[in-house]
């Protein structure tokens, strides 16, 4: 059946570095949304996009965050340079334009040391 | 700013009874409410919808509840099986740019003893 995938499913970096995050929507979807979840702030919208054109990042910090979708089967979260901070479970999820209802991926957790 | 929030951080139930999980919000223009289950590991996976305009929906053992006059919306979970232990998360949704843009509350536990 039809589903969000995400890679990679965990991620440990070293403060500094480069991280990329990878999402496939599902097939056909044309709305994706990035998620940041943590503990202690719950499930925070980053940033989506419709048709493939950004709407909304104000949840992202700009300076180091950036999403983008380079076609219709792929979005990117990168992170550069990556913090501590950061360490949290990334979620993409996808739906129709019509509809309320989104589809999540299993998320990508990162640990940043 | 607005928030969406939940009463009952952890519920404790028997197998087989029935479960009420609540949920607060605060933006009376939201358009469409949702009720997510996240089991441990995995990503949020959709429950149950409900339109502003209506006050009660009903899904296979599921019910959300809508009441606009206090602002609060609840999830019944009948005859509670331990496969049912998750985070629920409730959401509000708000048209915006012709998408619906949703706002997550913090989540209930719910622990199912067999």
């Amino acid at each position: 059946d039809a589903r969000v995938t995400q890679t990679p499913r965990h991620k440990v970096t070293e403060m500094g570095q480069e991280v990329t995050m990878r999402c496939q929507p599902i097939l056909g979807h044309n709305t994706v949304f990035w998620y940041r979840q943590t503990m202690m702030q719950g499930l925070e919208l980053l940033a989506y996009f419709r048709n493939r054109a950004p709407l909304d990042d104000s949840g992202m910090p700009k300076d180091r965050f950036s999403a983008e979708m380079p076609d219709a089967t792929l979005a990117t979260l990168k992170i550069q340079p990556s913090e501590p901070r950061d360490s949290a479970v990334y979620f993409c999820a996808s739906g129709l334009v019509t509809g309320s209802v989104q589809y999540f991926g299993p998320g990508t957790r990162l640990t940043v040391t | 700013g607005e928030s969406v929030g939940l009463h009952l951080p952890t519920l404790s139930v028997q197998e087989g009874d029935n479960s009420i999980i609540n949920c607060a919000y605060s933006n009376s223009a939201s358009d469409y409410f949702i009720w997510y289950k996240q089991e441990s590991g995995k990503g949020p996976q959709f429950i149950i919808d409900i339109r502003s305009n209506m006050d009660k929906r009903q899904g296979q053992r599921v019910t959300v509840l809508l009441n606009k006059t206090v602002k609060h919306l609840s999830l019944q979970i009948a005859a509670t099986q331990p496969g049912d232990s998750a985070v629920y998360f409730c959401a509000e949704l708000l048209q915006s740019g012709g998408s619906y843009i949703p706002t997550f509350g913090r989540g209930t536990s719910l622990i199912v003893h067999p």
